[in-house]
């Protein structure tokens, strides 16, 4: 079937650690991709997006993602974490035949200081 | 701020009673969009319109319908309303509503039904 993974529900991290969150995909043909981030009583915002070319993809607020075709996969990166980084963050993707967005389950980051 | 603005930020309402929610995309946004954030449920797209016309619907429950009208503005009525349907409701804009464009999310409406 098709799905958007997230197998963490809830991470943990110390502030300045790096951080990886998880995102796997199952679709046919590659779906673009996003990362969205929920801060508490906000609304999502953008952090990257991923069509194609280089796999490497810089976002705002320091953040990164990877895509790996072989791995249907497509993590999001940060190398130092900072305490305002506590959010949820969904990963999205829009699938080859439509233009609506098919969201994660999410993962909640806690931060400590 | 996204620029989309949406009101009310928090309703509170009866089983079976009905509701709008109206939603301001951003200037120059022809596409919004409407998604139910719920703990069961997750973050589920619900239907598109773009410069009044829907061009797409998801999982949509029939006791639901939107419209966007010719100032852009949506609104998006739930009507004979369950507990279940108490979530987060939320907009989205974008410029022309085609794939891989940027969403913008508005803060969202808290819906709480009694």
């Amino acid at each position: 079937a098709q799905s958007v993974t997230q197998p963490d529900i809830h991470i943990t991290v110390s502030e300045g650690a790096s951080l990886e969150l998880r995102c796997n995909y199952s679709y046919g043909a590659t779906p673009y991709l996003f990362w969205y981030v929920q801060s508490p009583g906000q609304g999502l915002q953008l952090l990257l997006k991923y069509f194609s070319g280089d796999t490497l993809v810089q976002g705002i607020k320091g953040f990164e993602a990877e895509f790996k075709r072989s791995q249907s996969s497509f993590n999001l990166r940060k190398p130092s974490v900072h305490w305002s980084d506590a959010a949820e963050y969904f990963c999205a993707v829009v699938p080859y035949n439509t233009d609506k967005l098919i969201f994660g389950t999410g993962t909640r980051l806690q931060v400590f200081p | 701020d996204s620029g989309v603005t949406q009101t009310p930020k928090h309703l509170i309402t009866a089983t079976g009673q009905r509701v709008t929610l109206r939603c301001s995309p951003r200037s120059g946004d022809l596409s919004v969009y409407w998604y139910q954030q719920s703990l069961d449920q997750g973050l589920q797209f619900l239907i598109q319109y773009y410069n009044g016309e829907e061009r797409a619907k998801g999982n949509i429950l029939e006791r639901f319908s939107a419209q966007q009208f010719p100032d852009l503005h949506s609104e998006l009525n739930l009507s004979s309303l369950e507990l279940g349907d108490s979530a987060l409701y939320f907009c989205a804009s974008s410029v022309r509503g085609e794939r891989g464009e940027t969403q913008y999310f508005g803060p969202g409406t808290r819906l709480l039904v009694l």
